[in-house]
């Protein structure tokens, strides 16, 4: 299964709605879909796993949502620490990543 | 707490083999409720998954890595490894330990919740 994450560059300022793409090749079976942070010089960090269950100490800002193909991640109020490259991830019986999405600041 | 941390060789010769630990810290790898995952990253780009292992030994590979890894684990340090055999510059990346979680996924591999630091290794003679 090939993830496509769209768009490439997000380019928001702090206060806006934030919303990402992430299309997979064939059906994700149980919604195994997953979405993770990454900051320079840092590890992913896990946000929402099951496609909408968000991770322990994860704002209420992140929230995820979708099935089968078409999965998006919404950040409803930009904070000043969350412009960051945002991957999605399937598991299960196969792992593969999406290339990534990188939130900048306007 | 629980922690990771990955060590080993920062520089690795073509043709040789890239080897890796990661010991976990703060929480037990016999535990029934976790995979234990290596996923590298090269420099500027996306992640890729290498592999995991569950206590028991049970090892679950991507296909595209399969004929050159092995993970094994070490219940007694509270430890697991990586092997990368036949290494190329294309294997340069930082390298990452983690916790996957099973709560809510089944199959051979699921989310990770906890992430080491990182190492990065280098390929060059």
């Amino acid at each position: 299964i090939v993830l496509t994450q769209s768009p490439g560059t997000l380019s928001l300022s702090p206060g806006e709605r934030a919303t990402l793409s992430c299309r997979a090749s064939q059906s994700v079976s149980s919604s195994y879909l997953a979405w993770y942070q990454q900051k320079p010089g840092q590890a992913p960090r896990l946000l929402i796993y099951g496609a909408s269950s968000r991770a322990t100490g994860i704002p209420d800002r992140f929230s995820g949502s979708g099935s089968g193909t078409d999965f998006t991640l919404n950040i409803s109020r930009l904070e000043p620490e969350d412009f960051a490259v945002y991957y999605c991830q399937k598991y299960g019986s196969s792992l593969t990543f999406g290339g990534g999405t990188k939130v900048e600041i306007k | 707490h629980l922690q990771l941390q990955e060590s080993g060789p920062g520089l690795v010769k073509p043709s040789e083999t890239l080897s890796l630990t990661c010991t976990v810290s703060g929480g037990s790898i016999s535990s029934s409720s976790y995979y234990w995952g290596w996923i590298r990253q090269p420099p500027g780009k996306g992640l890729e998954w290498i592999g995991s292992i569950y206590h028991s030994g049970s090892t679950f590979y991507n296909p595209s890595l399969k004929s050159r890894v092995t993970i094994s684990v070490d219940t007694s340090k509270n430890q697991f490894s990586l092997k990368l055999s036949s290494v190329t510059a294309a294997d340069m990346a930082v390298y990452y330990c983690a916790r996957e979680s099973l709560w809510l996924c089944s199959g051979g591999s699921c989310y990770s919740d906890y992430w080491g630091q990182g190492t990065l290794v280098t390929v060059s003679s």
